[in-house]
């Protein structure tokens, strides 16, 4: 079956640097585009990050252009968000999901929660 | 701010149908026809519901359904049952820098 599995999360204070890992099976991934979606504490839902399938392009939210970085491993089935200079307003819970086709995301980690505090 | 517009809540009472709008522009809604509908319960992962303004993945219920009209996208549950309690996000792919939009979500209370 389908999993998805977020790690990585923690509390970080502002300006630092967190890596996050989503490990992914049940699926062919190399053949997924992998997305980053996050959800501050009550809030809606914010789309963060693309990756291609083979890793070749990725696409960042301007709110966190410049700051993030999508990274993908298809020999691991892994994808990664490298955040720096991290911000209060980072705070939230970070979902991975894979993507079969045209932007939608077919399947769903249970997300990892990043708190940015001092 | 969203950038697609969605009502902050919507309720209905079992086996009522009722519709949550998405409005956007013809950036995003309007422009592609890759609208999608997410339903999340408290404390869970989103689950995808309705892919390219229309299509159900393989075990949603048939009771759930999309359309487009122009700039705004719809989501309709019918028969509706205590289960469907839950908040619903639209996404569409838009034309600007940022890939994917979502909308603010609607909180669906079954009465």
């Amino acid at each position: 079956q389908v999993q998805v599995v977020e790690s990585g999360g923690g509390v970080v204070q502002p300006g630092r640097s967190l890596r996050l890992s989503c490990a992914a099976s049940g699926f062919t991934f190399s053949n997924y585009v992998m997305h980053w979606v996050r959800q501050a504490p009550g809030k809606g839902l914010e789309w963060v990050a693309l990756i291609s399938y083979d890793g070749s392009k990725q696409y960042h939210a301007d709110s966190v252009k410049g700051r993030f970085t999508v990274s993908r491993d298809n020999s691991k089935n892994t994808v990664h968000l490298q955040m720096n200079s991290l911000r209060g307003e980072d705070t939230a819970v970070y979902y991975c999901g894979g993507s079969g086709s045209n932007y939608r995301i077919d399947y769903w980690g249970q997300g990892t929660l990043v708190t940015v505090s001092s | 701010q969203s950038a697609l517009t969605q009502p902050a809540s919507v309720s209905g009472s079992p086996g009522q149908s009722i519709t949550i709008s998405c409005t956007g522009t013809s950036s995003d809604v309007g422009g592609y026809d890759y609208v999608s509908w997410y339903r999340q319960h408290s404390g869970k992962a989103p689950k995808l519901m309705i892919y390219e303004v229309s299509n159900r993945p393989s075990g949603v219920s048939d009771r759930f359904s999309g359309s487009k009209s122009g700039n705004t996208a719809s989501l309709t549950i019918a028969g509706l049952q205590a289960e469907d309690e839950a908040d619903y996000y639209c996404s569409s792919h838009t034309s600007s820098s940022t890939l994917v939009v979502f909308g603010g979500g609607t909180k669906l209370t079954v009465l």
